[in-house]
């Protein structure tokens, strides 16, 4: 268990529509990381927060945003979604420094039908 | 731009025979290379940081070692449990922040 929770653990959902995936991190952690995983792709960063600051962007969506809360857990929402939105979502965290490993939750599979 | 490629894409042992994994990597600057373990389903696991050329570290079985190009992750003796997804990720030391950069993995069997 590393430590970093995250919900759903499954979400099934239409095109078009909008959705909300959470993420708690390791207790101590200031940031977090969003990470796409499809079967062609591999993992791909989304975007990273730091202490409820946006710190950087990967290959990010304009349809999909991310906030994280003055409680450091996080939100990353998807909208207007389409077929190839079908992945899985892992959030990450890391408590910064040198030492900076990164520790993934258990990820939230998403299927768009 | 900076890029990570693991080979091979899949490895089939026999319980008990060794191998290597390897890693290449091209990166502005490298910050650290990660090693992380993923079940099917599951979430990465995160297996070992390396630093600097020549730097080597051991867990149980494997052992991941560091060159300016490229990282491999031993595997010695393995057993079935071993049997999983190896990804090896870098953290540039410019021009990000500390989000990683994967490599596509390599899925690797072992039969009893």
């Amino acid at each position: 268990d590393s430590g970093v929770t995250q919900t759903p653990k499954h979400l099934i959902t239409a095109t078009g529509q909008r959705v909300t995936l959470r993420c708690s991190p390791r207790s101590g952690d200031l940031s977090v990381y969003w990470y796409q995983q499809s079967l062609d792709q591999g993992l791909q960063f989304l975007i990273q927060y730091y202490n409820g600051e946006e710190r950087a962007k990967g290959n990010i969506l304009e349809r999909f945003s991310a906030q994280q809360f003055p409680d450091l857990h996080s939100e990353l929402n998807l909208s207007s979604l389409e077929l190839g939105d079908s992945a899985l979502y892992f959030c990450a965290s890391s408590g910064g420094g040198r030492s900076n490993e990164q520790y993934f939750g258990p990820g939230t599979r998403l299927t768009v039908t | 731009e900076d890029q990570v490629t693991q080979s091979p894409e899949a490895l089939r042992l026999q319980e008990g025979e060794s191998s290597s994994l390897n890693c290449s990597y091209t990166v502005s600057g490298l910050r650290g290379l990660f090693w992380y373990r993923q079940d099917p389903g599951k979430g990465p696991e995160f297996l070992f940081t390396l630093y600097s050329a020549g730097e080597e570290k051991e867990k149980e079985r494997l052992k991941a070692t560091l060159t300016k190009k490229e990282s491999f992750l031993h595997i010695t003796a393995p057993k079935p449990e071993d049997s999983a997804t190896y990804l090896c990720a870098v953290q540039a030391e410019w021009g990000s922040q500390g989000n990683l950069i994967f490599g596509k993995g390599t899925k690797l069997s072992v039969k009893p």
